[in-house]
């Protein structure tokens, strides 16, 4: 049973365009829902993260929204440029579950320019 | 430099040696895990330890052994590799006291299995 269901699994869009990547979770224990960005040949590193007290943050380009009822989450890049393709990754973690991650399966994406 | 190392990054190797994949850390986190990283599957979870001397199985512990015998290392053992076991392997520490639950990573261990 996979916890952590994400879409797509690839994306094309082209430079100047909004990339969206979607996560569903099963869980209502989790409590932090980061998104990792990870370039080939890199380990997947933070690229924002957000609480289930807000229903959406912003960092530069990079927007989450969330719905709590809806058990879903989102990753919006606006203004797509080329040095945004990677693989991204959704996950979801609770403190008393022994600080584990469980991560969706990951999206490729790709900003042709 | 402060982080994490992995090592080897590389490694090839013959169904039923042992390998054994070094992960170090700098920050002193009281968590580390091991997950790896295969196509379609994302990132799967190992082991983990929350301390020196707790570690306990994660998703996929079957083929694998863990240690931590100090804070900053959790080596992960293949005891007898397998083909199946070819994968990228991610070492990744937190620090949940007083931290977001922030993993961080180290670089990936790449394993072929002949």
């Amino acid at each position: 049973q996979q916890q952590v269901k994400q879409s797509p699994q690839s994306l094309i869009v082209q430079k100047g365009g909004i990339s969206i990547i979607n996560c569903a979770y099963e869980n209502t224990a989790f409590d932090y829902f980061p998104w990792y960005q990870q370039f080939p040949g890199k380990g997947p590193a933070l690229l924002i993260a957000i609480r289930p007290d807000v229903s959406e943050k912003k960092e530069g380009r990079f927007t989450i929204s969330f719905n709590k009822s809806a058990k879903q989450f989102s990753l919006h890049i606006m203004d797509s440029q080329p040095g945004d393709s990677a693989t991204y990754f959704c996950a979801a973690h609770h403190n008393t579950n022994a600080g584990k991650s469980t991560f969706g399966d990951g999206t490729t994406l790709t900003v042709k320019p | 430099d402060a982080g994490i190392t992995q090592s080897p990054r590389y490694k090839i190797t013959e169904t039923g040696r042992q390998v054994t994949l070094m992960c170090h850390q700098t920050w002193s986190h009281s968590y580390m895990f091991w997950y790896r990283q295969d196509l379609g599957h994302g990132l799967r979870l190992i082991y983990y330890s929350a301390a020196a001397d707790i570690t306990d199985k994660g998703e996929v512990p079957d083929g694998y052994v863990v240690s931590r015998s100090k804070t900053e290392n959790f080596p992960l053992t293949l005891e007898s590799a397998t083909r199946s076991q070819t994968s990228v392997y991610f070492c990744a520490s937190s620090e949940l006291q007083g931290g977001t639950g922030e993993l961080f990573f180290g670089e990936g261990s790449r394993l072929t299995v002949l």
